[in-house]
């Protein structure tokens, strides 16, 4: 198994450019979610999902879109990018809803100037 | 709010040494506790967790303590390697359809 994958690795965009990061697992794990880590903090988590066609915010979700279409797929979208959008994201994976792990990928780092 | 903190944000140990690395969370609902290891550029990795019905357990040089009357977390690591230098984050499940909360963060640093 790759486990879960993210694509980039890297990204620099501009101020109110849009783009999507991807992430995918091949675990066939019901839960996936997308968190960001600013330098100094720990991860805070952006939006989550507990199985195909469902969705849900976490605690940071302003400035971001996603949607489950499949188990295995998981893309974050930024609609208009901002300059405090820059962080690194992590995208993760987990079995189960309540005691189990969560797998990370290994993120994207996002600049906006 | 809910917040799950760590008490030393660096921690400098030398190596052979044991490692001990604290946590401190605000809700005692939370029925499950992560440890994680980061290394630079790198996603977290599982090292150990705990469940709230344990209050200690055991993997390979890494062992976890849990004191739910105070609400304290650690991570122990015997022998400390320069392998284990990285940043370490406690995070909590507190059943809220698999939501973590993560703890700051500390840094490990490994001497020679």
């Amino acid at each position: 198994n790759a486990g879960v994958t993210q694509t980039p690795k890297f990204q620099v965009l501009k101020t109110g450019q849009s783009m999507t990061l991807q992430c995918a697992q091949d675990m066939n794990h019901e839960y996936m979610s997308w968190y960001r880590q600013d330098p100094g903090m720990g991860l805070r988590l952006i939006h989550y999902s507990v199985g195909a066609g469902i969705t849900d915010q976490g605690e940071v979700p302003n400035g971001y879109n996603v949607s489950r279409s499949t188990t295995e797929d998981f893309p974050l979208r930024l609609l208009s990018a901002a300059p405090s959008q820059t962080s690194v994201y992590f995208c993760a994976s987990m079995r189960g809803l309540s005691t189990d792990t969560q797998y990370f990928g290994p993120g994207t780092r996002l600049t906006v100037l | 709010g809910e917040s799950v903190g760590l008490h030393l944000p660096t921690l400098s140990v030398q190596e052979g040494d044991n490692s001990i690395i604290n946590c401190a969370y605000s809700n005692s609902a939370s029925d499950y506790f992560i440890w994680y290891k980061q290394e630079s550029g790198k996603g977290p990795q599982f090292i150990i967790d705990i469940r709230s019905n344990m209050d200690k357990r055991q993997g390979q040089r890494v062992t976890v303590l849990l004191n739910k009357t105070v609400k304290h977390l650690s991570l122990q690591i015997a022998a400390t390697q320069p392998g284990d230098s990285a940043v370490y984050f406690c995070a909590e499940n507190n059943n809220q359809g698999g939501k973590l909360i993560f703890g700051q963060g500390t840094e490990l640093s490994v001497k020679p």
